[in-house]
């Protein structure tokens, strides 16, 4: 079945830049996505990106996806404390029921 | 109510116990899931609907039922419970089903069978 992988954790200084990666396996994915998971809260959607795109930019927030190597990562710039959460990548088909979560990259942020 | 919510918030409950964890949206969204999250496995999906008066299976179904009576409500139940499934409880909803549409999460709750 389809498999969604990441880091489970990614420590970074206040002020630098962030990236998280993901890797999938399902070569039908359509729809790629970040979501965030604030401590005791549910997930809220960052940002998504179509399988035809190769960027998204979104003020602080950049989606790269390679595509050939099944891969997509999220560049936060000027990364702040209130960046500290659980980041989920998450892939879904025109098709397909499910959306396929990774197991999440917990993202501290030191001051 | 705005958006989706989820009761209890948490809940510590006697294995063999049967449990129902309430879901409320108020979007008039037509898809509905609900997902647990484990640590290092991330969400996987128990139950969906895509619309009021279906249900279908998802990942890890074994040990839930769900129904849809209506397009707001979407009740997940444990009829017996076992300590694996202590877990943290996401109820989700979209527009519609498929690929593309946003789904938004409930609080969760939290669930702790002993």
């Amino acid at each position: 079945g389809e498999d969604v992988e990441q880091s489970l954790f990614l420590s970074v200084r206040e002020g630098d830049s962030s990236v998280i990666n993901c890797t999938y396996t399902d070569s039908s994915s359509t729809y790629l996505y970040w979501y965030k998971q604030e401590p005791g809260a549910g997930l809220q959607l960052l940002t998504y990106i179509f399988s035809n795109m190769d960027m998204k930019q979104d003020q602080r927030l950049t989606v790269l996806l390679n595509k050939k190597d099944k891969h997509l990562s999220l560049r936060i710039a000027d990364t702040q404390t209130g960046d500290s959460a659980i980041y989920f990548c998450a892939e879904s088909s025109n098709y397909g029921q499910n959306f396929v979560f990774g197991p999440g990259t917990r993202l501290s942020v030191l001051p | 109510i705005a958006g989706i919510t989820q009761a209890p918030t948490s809940q510590i409950l006697a294995a063999g116990r049967r449990m129902t964890l309430r879901c409320t949206q108020d979007m008039r969204h037509n898809a509905m899931y609900w997902y647990r999250q484990d640590l290092g496995l991330g969400l996987r999906l128990i139950h969906y609907s895509n619309t009021a008066g279906t249900t279908g299976k998802g990942e890890v179904p074994d040990g839930y039922s769900v129904s849809r009576a209506n397009t707001d409500d979407f009740p997940l139940t444990l009829a017996s419970a076992v300590p694996s499934q202590t877990s943290v409880y996401f109820c989700a909803s979209s527009m519609t089903g498929g690929g593309g549409n946003e789904q938004f999460f409930g609080p969760g709750t939290r669930l702790t069978v002993l």
